[in-house]
């Protein structure tokens, strides 16, 4: 039973395109993050959900844009894909809680590969 | 603010040797501390984490205390294996009304030689 899972794995496309990851968590949790690590493994908070209302929009292109269509999904549209978004996309979620059981569960990643 | 602010790598031991990965943070309120561990071509893994001050987390021989006075959460582990070789992050989080917020280091590798 994966807690967190997201699809695909690995992504290669176009400059130009347009793709999504999905991202689903069986896990019963309110929040949901998307993160983006760079190649040297620097982790950058893209988007933060609860109870499916934007929370965290950092500072972002607006070429992406989150969908969460219930609590336990959040989807990530990227528009107009450009080199510079290649990277491994993780998607996390966690209770919003202060001591117990707080800790956030990761994804195991999208590659994105822009070409 | 908050923040974290962890050790630059990459760190190279040899096996069984010993590991301090150094880890402070800056925080408002309370927050918990987290250490992950990322293998090649995977997610992170919560490897062990500490709600409060002079809580000490461990799993798998890692261990790691909440020092409130120094504002540190160094993970140590006495004898590193080569399956220990990954990336490691400190993390905190800070919980709040729309949800906890978590804030990572910027990850130090670890490669253990045999």
């Amino acid at each position: 039973d994966t807690a967190v899972s997201q699809t695909p794995k690995y992504l290669v496309t176009q400059m130009g395109n347009d793709k999504s990851i999905k991202c689903e968590q069986n896990l019963g949790h309110d929040t949901m993050y998307w993160y983006k690590q760079d190649s040297k493994k620097f982790l950058k908070i893209m988007f933060s959900y609860n109870n499916k209302e934007l929370i965290i929009n950092e500072t972002v292109p607006n070429r992406f844009s989150p969908k969460s269509p219930d609590k336990a999904h959040l989807n990530l549209h990227i528009n107009s894909l450009e080199l510079g978004d290649s990277a491994v996309y993780f998607c996390a979620s966690s209770y919003r809680r202060t001591w117990a059981r707080n800790e956030a569960f990761f994804g195991q990643g999208t590659r994105l590969t822009v070409v | 603010g908050n923040s974290v602010t962890q050790m630059e790598g990459p760190v190279t031991l040899s096996e069984e040797a010993f590991l301090t990965i150094n880890c402070t943070y800056t925080a408002t309120g309370y927050p918990s501390l987290f250490w992950y561990v990322q293998y090649p071509g995977e997610g992170l893994q919560l490897l062990l984490k500490a709600t409060k001050a002079d809580d000490k987390g461990s799993n798998k021989g890692f261990e790691a205390t909440y020092r409130k006075e120094t504002t540190s959460f160094h993970l140590e582990k006495g004898s590193v294996q080569v399956s220990d070789s990954a990336v490691y992050f400190c993390a905190l989080s800070v919980p709040s009304n729309t949800g906890n917020q978590f804030y990572f280091g910027t990850g130090t590798s670890l490669t253990v030689i045999p």
